[in-house]
């Protein structure tokens, strides 16, 4: 079956520091890839996707290239803020229909918190 | 353009009642899935409804239940709650099934 694993967190930077947090997947076929956001108290924002093999996804400096050789899905971002303080999941998604069509798998988390 | 949105958005039971959450589907959008996120976990999908059908399920027993109306809103029904069903309860739409999904802000429940 299908299977996000994420870095564990949490993780903690300084405003302005690099961010990089690791995603690989196990998936049948050629699942489309997505990061999500979720803000304290809120429900789950769509931050970026790909949908096939070296595309890269960024929205907001957040940037992710779906790498099917290594089978990732890697969350970066050149420059923290503050207001990136989340956390943040990688899913993944079955394009070959069915009864598992757009059924989201998930991986567990990673908390970001970022400093002045 | 009206998002999802989740009622109650914080509900305590106690263990062996029955609970029943709502959804109201984004406009223009058929399609809704539940999923259940558990503290410090990723969201588990519990089942999808299009056309008020459902249509793809997890691992989920039995006793947890939807339905979609003809507006395409949705519930989720939980009998004989337990414990471990305390979790974050996000609902999710989508225009039609595999397209993007656009979750609400939860029902937060809490089984004593």
């Amino acid at each position: 079956g299908n299977s996000v694993t994420q870095m564990e967190g949490p993780v903690t930077l300084s405003e302005e520091a690099f961010l990089t947090i690791n995603c690989t997947y196990t998936a049948t076929g050629y699942p489309s890839l997505f990061w999500y956001v979720q803000y304290p108290g809120e429900g789950l924002q769509l931050l970026l996707k790909a949908t096939k093999a070296d595309d890269k996804g960024s929205n907001k400096g957040f940037e992710a290239t779906y790498r099917k050789e290594t089978t990732s899905f890697h969350l970066e971002k050149g420059s923290v803020q503050v207001s990136d303080s989340a956390v943040y999941f990688c899913a993944l998604t079955n394009n070959a229909g069915g009864t598992s069509y757009g059924k989201l798998t998930f991986g567990q988390g990673t908390i970001l918190t970022v400093h002045p | 353009e009206t998002g999802v949105t989740q009622s109650p958005t914080h509900l305590i039971k106690t263990r062996g009642q029955q609970v029943t959450l709502r959804c109201s589907s984004q406009s223009g959008h058929n399609t809704v899935s539940w999923y259940q996120q558990a503290l410090g976990q990723g969201p588990q999908f519990i089942f999808q409804y299009y056309r008020e059908e459902e249509n793809g399920r997890g691992n989920f027993p039995p006793r947890f239940s939807g339905l979609q109306f003809p507006n395409y809103s949705s519930e989720l029904n939980v009998n004989a709650l337990e414990l471990d069903d305390s979790a974050l309860y996000l609902c999710a739409s989508s225009y039609r099934q595999g397209r993007e999904l656009f979750f609400g802000s939860g029902t937060q429940l809490s089984v004593l």
